[in-house]
């Protein structure tokens, strides 16, 4: 166990739906990254988040949305989804300066 | 050019085999080096991390870095049917605030009983 939380493990919805996602990081972990990981793909980085404010952000869609919070748990929004968005979404935090990342199981996202 | 590079696979050997894996990188400045394994549609567990150059070695692992030929490798002694699984490496430069950690696409390993 990583230390780092994900719900809904699973969601399942329709194309034009919005869901959020949520995340708690590992006690004491100032940063959260979220990721995105498409069938038999590599991990696509999403945004990062340091302490409640954007630090680095990839190839995140103008649809998605994330945001941290004052008590560190972070949500990643998607909205207008389409049948492409069909993905697992993993967050993850990063320890003391930042040099380990710890992964959450991950929220298996399917749009129908 | 990609940050990092990894060779895909997939790569399948017999029990009791050493496993090789390897990255490259081209940024100078990456002085944490990791190597994850992910079990199919699970999230990525940490396997080695490593602080600049050298080797490390737990149990059965060994992760190697060389910084001048801008390398890394993760070796696996004895392998086991368990082992098979996509193996990601990953690296980052030094940073009080985070920073991006680039992966490799991962290597599919597949060990035969």
């Amino acid at each position: 166990d990583s230390g780092v939380t994900q719900t809904p493990k699973h969601l399942i919805t329709a194309t034009g739906q919005r869901v959020t996602l949520r995340c708690s990081p590992r006690s004491g972990d100032l940063s959260v990254y979220w990721y995105q990981q498409s069938l038999d793909q590599g991990l696509q980085f999403l945004i990062q988040y340091y302490n409640g404010e954007e630090r680095a952000k990839g190839n995140i869609l103008e649809r998605f949305s994330a945001q941290q919070f004052p008590d560190l748990h972070s949500e990643l929004n998607l909205s207008s989804l389409e049948l492409g968005d069909s993905a697992l979404y993993f967050c993850a935090s990063s320890s003391g300066q930042g040099e380990k990342l710890f992964f959450g199981s991950g929220t298996q996202l399917s749009v129908l | 050019q990609k940050e990092v590079e990894q060779d895909p696979g997939p790569l399948s050997v017999p029990e009791g085999a050493i496993v090789s894996l390897n990255c490259t990188y081209s940024n100078s400045a990456f002085q944490y080096f990791m190597w994850y394994r992910q079990y199919s549609r699970k999230g990525p567990e940490l396997l080695m991390y490593t602080y600049s150059s050298g080797n490390k070695e737990d149990g059965r692992f060994t992760a190697q870095v060389d910084k001048s030929s801008k390398y890394i490798s993760l070796f696996i002694r004895d392998s086991q049917p368990s082992d098979s699984a996509t193996y990601l490496c990953a690296m980052k430069e030094i940073s009080n605030t985070g920073n991006q950690f680039y992966f490799g696409t991962g290597t599919s390993l597949t060990v035969i009983p």
